[in-house]
């Protein structure tokens, strides 16, 4: 079944403007990771966390990973027509596990 | 550039034949996952192997089937095409299975 619930499932905003989004789960992990897909292609590693409570930048993009190891959170800032795409958060959930959220769906208008 | 490559790029081709979709996966890496994504659909987990060997199974069809040969690159087989199979097919690999995994640039399957 569906493992992690991200929010929101999509997002019209101007360019511009700052971008949050989030990925919980009723399940502690370990790690969790931000993956942002264009149309057509695959899904690129934006930012990866380890630990509980971790603030980690990649430029404008922002993650943390939540300190009750349940959640994790995206942050964009000052968006621009090319953060266009799906961002997936996701996690390694053991030897043979791996959970993707199902994405949120960013529209930046210039 | 992940250092996953697929090929092909595109495949086209009719209801009921069968194609062989090819992955190489990042220099060290020893696990390889296939993913299937359908229109404006998130990723459904297809299959993964590690080091040779099947590790995991997602929703893959029985028509589907997939190896890993001892050099490490992945076949995903697809027989008795449908029209529903039309989808985007990823390849990823990761070091091992609990690590994160790279994403290569997929096949774009269309069946007519």
């Amino acid at each position: 079944g569906q493992q992690l619930n991200q929010s929101p499932q999509s997002m019209f905003i101007q360019e511009g403007e700052d971008v949050s989004m989030n990925c919980t789960s009723s399940s502690i992990f370990n790690t969790w990771l931000w993956y942002k897909q264009d149309p057509g292609e695959g899904p690129v590693l934006l930012i990866a966390l380890y630990k509980a409570g971790e603030l980690t930048s990649n430029g404008r993009l922002t993650a943390q990973f939540g300190i009750t190891r349940k959640d994790s959170f995206l942050n964009i800032s000052a968006s621009i027509p090319s953060d266009v795409g799906i961002y997936f958060c996701a996690t390694p959930a053991g030897f043979n596990k791996f959970y993707f959220g199902s994405g949120t769906k960013l529209n930046v208008k210039p | 550039d992940s250092g996953v490559t697929q090929t092909p790029k595109h495949l086209i081709t009719a209801t009921g034949q069968r194609v062989t979709l090819r992955c190489s996966p990042r220099s060290g890496d020893l696990s390889v996952y296939w993913y299937q994504q359908s229109l404006d659909q998130g990723l459904q987990f297809l299959i993964q192997y590690y080091n040779g060997e099947e590790r995991a199974k997602g929703n893959i069809l029985e028509r589907f089937s997939a190896q890993q040969f001892p050099d490490l690159h992945s076949e995903l087989n697809l027989s008795s095409l449908e029209l529903g199979d039309s989808a985007l097919y990823f390849c990823a690999s990761s070091v091992s299975p609990n690590n994160e995994q790279f994403f290569g640039p997929g096949t774009r399957l269309t069946v007519l």
